[in-house]
C-alpha cells in the first residue's frame, strides 16, 4: 500500500473552479484507477487506465477528466461541470487487469465551498 | 451495466459470534469476485477473493463462497474479533465491452460488540 500515494489528503476548492487530484504508484503497475466514495454508495468507478496513453470511462465520468501521459502518474481533474464534487476520492492501481488485486492509495477529500 | 447488491447494509454481532454477508450480481461474463475491508479514515484493502472456477476459499476466520448459477456470493467471518469492525465491500468484475471493470457493492458496516 505505501506505493501507491495521493496529495493532497485535504483539498478544499470554490465552486467553479477545476481542481486536479494526484495519484503516483511505484508499484511498477500498469493499470490505474479512480473511485468516488459516498457514505453509503460505496466505490464508483470514475475512470480507469490499463497502459499508458489509454484510458476508459468507468460508470460516472461526466464532470472528470484524466491522464496517463505516464505510468506512475494519473491525475483526476474535476471539472466545474461536476454537479456535486464533494466527496472522498480514491485511486488504485493493479498489476493489469481487474482479475488482480486493487491496491488503493489514502484518498483526498475534496470539499467544494 | 453490471449491478451489484450486497445485504445487509449494517450488521452488529457479539464478539465470538459468525457474521455473514451476501452479494449478487447481474453480469454472468464476471469472473473474479473480491472482498475488501475498510476501517474508519483508511484505505480500503483487499482481504480475500474467488474466481469463477472455486467454489469456496478460506483464509483462517474468513471464507468466501461463490455460487455461480445463482450469481450470488458471501462473506464468512468465524470467532468474530472487536478489530473485525469495518466496512466490508464486495466487488464483481463485469464485462466493459473492450476489458474488465470493477463493480462494488455499497458497503456493510459490521460492528462487532465485545
Amino acid at each position: 500500500d505505501g506505493g501507491i500515494t495521493q496529495s493532497p489528503k485535504y483539498l478544499f476548492r470554490k465552486e467553479g473552479q477545476n481542481v486536479t487530484l494526484s495519484c503516483e504508484q511505484n508499484l511498477n503497475h500498469d493499470a490505474m484507477y479512480w473511485y468516488r466514495q459516498d457514505p453509503g454508495q460505496g466505490l464508483r468507478l470514475i475512470y480507469y487506465s490499463q497502459i499508458v496513453n489509454d484510458f476508459q470511462k468507468g460508470d460516472i465520468a461526466e464532470g472528470y477528466s484524466v491522464s496517463r501521459e505516464k505510468k506512475e502518474s494519473f491525475p483526476l481533474t474535476v471539472t466545474s461541470a461536476q454537479k456535486n464534487p464533494t466527496a472522498f476520492y480514491l485511486c488504485a492501481s493493479s498489476i493489469g487487469t481487474t482479475t488482480d488485486t486493487q491496491y488503493f492509495g489514502p484518498g483526498t477529500r475534496l470539499t467544494v465551498l | 451495466g453490471e449491478n451489484v447488491e450486497q445485504h445487509p447494509s449494517t450488521l452488529s454481532v457479539q464478539e465470538g459470534d459468525s457474521a455473514v454477508i451476501k452479494c449478487t450480481y447481474s453480469d454472468s461474463a464476471s469472473n473474479y469476485f473480491p472482498w475488501y475491508k475498510q476501517e474508519l479514515g483508511k484505505r480500503p484493502q483487499l482481504i480475500i477473493d474467488i474466481r469463477s472456477n472455486v467454489g469456496e476459499k478460506k483464509d483462517q476466520r474468513i471464507a468466501v463462497t461463490l455460487n455461480k448459477t445463482a450469481k450470488h456470493f458471501s462473506l464468512h467471518i468465524t470467532e468474530t474479533q472487536p478489530e473485525d469492525s469495518a466496512v466490508y465491500f464486495c466487488a464483481a468484475n463485469p464485462w466493459a465491452g473492450s476489458n474488465y471493470k470493477l463493480t462494488f457493492g455499497k458497503g456493510t458496516l459490521l460492528t462487532v460488540n465485545p
